[in-house]
């Protein structure tokens, strides 16, 4: 069964840091693309950041451009997201969700995990 | 910028059509893909590339795209369709994603 588990989730005081993990089993989790997608409160779904299969390429949202790092570890078929200088706004469920297609672009998310909470917060 | 505009709500009876629009500057030259996300859960793809259905998904789900405003239509609504729906566009010419402002959808 392809599956994606999200974890690293929790408080954290505004200026700190966070380290997101996903790991990934039942698909060749090396060649495809991977992205992160967070969801405030009662709000709509925000795209954070994509990573390619072979980790040579990655692209980030505006707001977290300069302070998340997305990265992946393909032995360890798991995606992590650093985040640094939380803010208030970046309080939110987080996904990881997978890229449909191993065609090197990039494309619909086939699979989504059930997400972990940030709440950055004094 | 990059915006797609959804509207914030529909309202559809039991049995009968819902059109669900996602507007954006030439959305029809971009590829769109639907999600469908019921409380408390993840995103579940219900159209992918513009009018293309993941295995799994009825038939009643399908998708259009055209000139500035993608559509997502729902036929012979059921109560289980209920829930809240959001576009999404990848822009190559800036290397980002951009999800619409999403739709609720109430069954009467």
């Amino acid at each position: 069964e392809v599956q994606l588990l999200e974890s690293g989730g929790g408080l954290v005081q505004p200026g700190g840091s966070l380290r997101l993990s996903c790991a990934a089993s039942g698909f060749s989790f090396s060649i495809y693309a991977m992205n992160w997608v967070r969801q405030s409160p009662g709000k709509g779904l925000e795209w954070v950041s994509v990573i390619s299969g072979s980790s040579g390429s990655t692209y980030y949202a505006d707001s977290v451009k300069g302070r998340f790092t997305i990265s992946r570890d393909n032995s360890k078929n798991t995606l992590y997201l650093q985040m640094r200088s939380l803010r208030a706004e970046d309080t939110a469920l987080y996904y990881c969700a997978k890229d449909s297609w191993s065609s090197g672009s990039y494309n619909a998310f086939d699979i989504w995990g059930q997400g972990t909470v940030v709440i950055v917060s004094s | 910028s990059y915006v797609l505009t959804q509207p914030p709500s529909v309202s559809v009876a039991p049995g009968q059509t819902a059109r669900i629009s996602c507007g954006g500057n030439n959305i029809g030259s971009k590829s769109v893909h639907w999600y469908q996300q019921k409380p408390g859960q993840a995103p579940v793809l219900v159209v992918y590339d513009d009018d293309d259905r993941p295995s799994g998904i009825p038939e009643r789900f399908s998708g259009s795209n055209s000139g500035n405003t993608a559509t997502l239509t729902i036929s012979r609504v059921e109560a289980g369709d209920e829930a809240d729906y959001y576009c999404l566009v990848w822009y190559p010419s800036s290397d980002r994603y951009v999800f619409g402002t999403g739709t609720e959808v109430t069954v009467l």
